[in-house]
């Protein structure tokens, strides 16, 4: 069975930093494409961010580049997403997904709220 | 950036009737291989994400066969053929095709 773990959200001030990490299990994460995406609270879903498998691919929304980073450990089946200079309009639940163009497999999602 | 426009916002169906939601691309979803990247989700209140369709007619494991998809180029159909209680929630369809992927805004599926 496919499970995708998100932690690491939390309450930040504007301006800070968070990092989220996504256990996988289930699948062979080394060779998947990995995505992030994000839902503000009462909105719509909104891509973030993928990574290729080995990790030398990466693409993101115009509004997180230079500021957000994926990465992943594939010996720890683990996907990151590292956050700095964190805006209010980042507030949203994030979640991590299994697939690049059509993600099939999401995790729960976890909350991070940008506030002063 | 390619734009996805759903229709309905909102669409209320009696239990037993067919729905449907439209979806439509700012330009062509057809891909560099062939694959026309358009996949639907569906999100039941409180939960997560959950892929019913990808590549615009293909269902994922476990969905029922009341979910369909079709269209091809820029225009795009998911019907519901006779709607459950079960089916409540927002749905999104998402174009792969061209970076960066994009949502359509969501239509929620309500029982009148």
């Amino acid at each position: 069975e496919v499970q995708l773990v998100e932690s690491g959200g939390g309450l930040v001030q504007p301006g800070g930093s968070l990092r989220l990490s996504c256990a996988v299990s289930g699948f062979t994460f080394s060779t998947y494409w990995m995505t992030w995406v994000r839902q503000a609270p009462g909105k719509g879903l909104e891509w973030v961010v993928n990574i290729g498998p080995d990790g030398s691919e990466k693409y993101s929304v115009d509004s997180v580049r230079g500021r957000f980073t994926i990465s992943r450990d594939n010996a720890k089946s683990s996907l990151y997403l590292q956050m700095n200079s964190l805006r209010a309009e980042d507030t949203a639940v994030y979640y991590c997904a299994k697939g690049a163009r059509a993600p099939d497999s999401w995790g729960q999602g976890t909350l991070v709220t940008v506030s002063s | 950036d390619v734009v996805m426009t759903q229709s309905p916002l909102s669409l209320p169906v009696t239990l037993g009737q067919p729905a449907s939601i439209s979806c439509r691309s700012s330009q062509s979803l057809v891909y560099s291989d062939g694959n026309t990247y358009l996949s639907w989700f569906q999100q039941r209140p409180g939960q997560s994400p959950r892929r019913l369709i990808h590549r615009v007619s293909n269902w994922d494991s476990g969905v029922p066969d009341r979910f369909s998809g079709s269209g091809s180029g820029t225009d795009f159909t998911l019907n519901i053929s006779r709607v459950e209680a079960e089916d409540v929630g927002v749905y999104y369809c998402m174009q792969g095709s061209h970076w960066p992927l994009t949502f359509g805004g969501g239509t929620k599926v309500e029982i009148k």
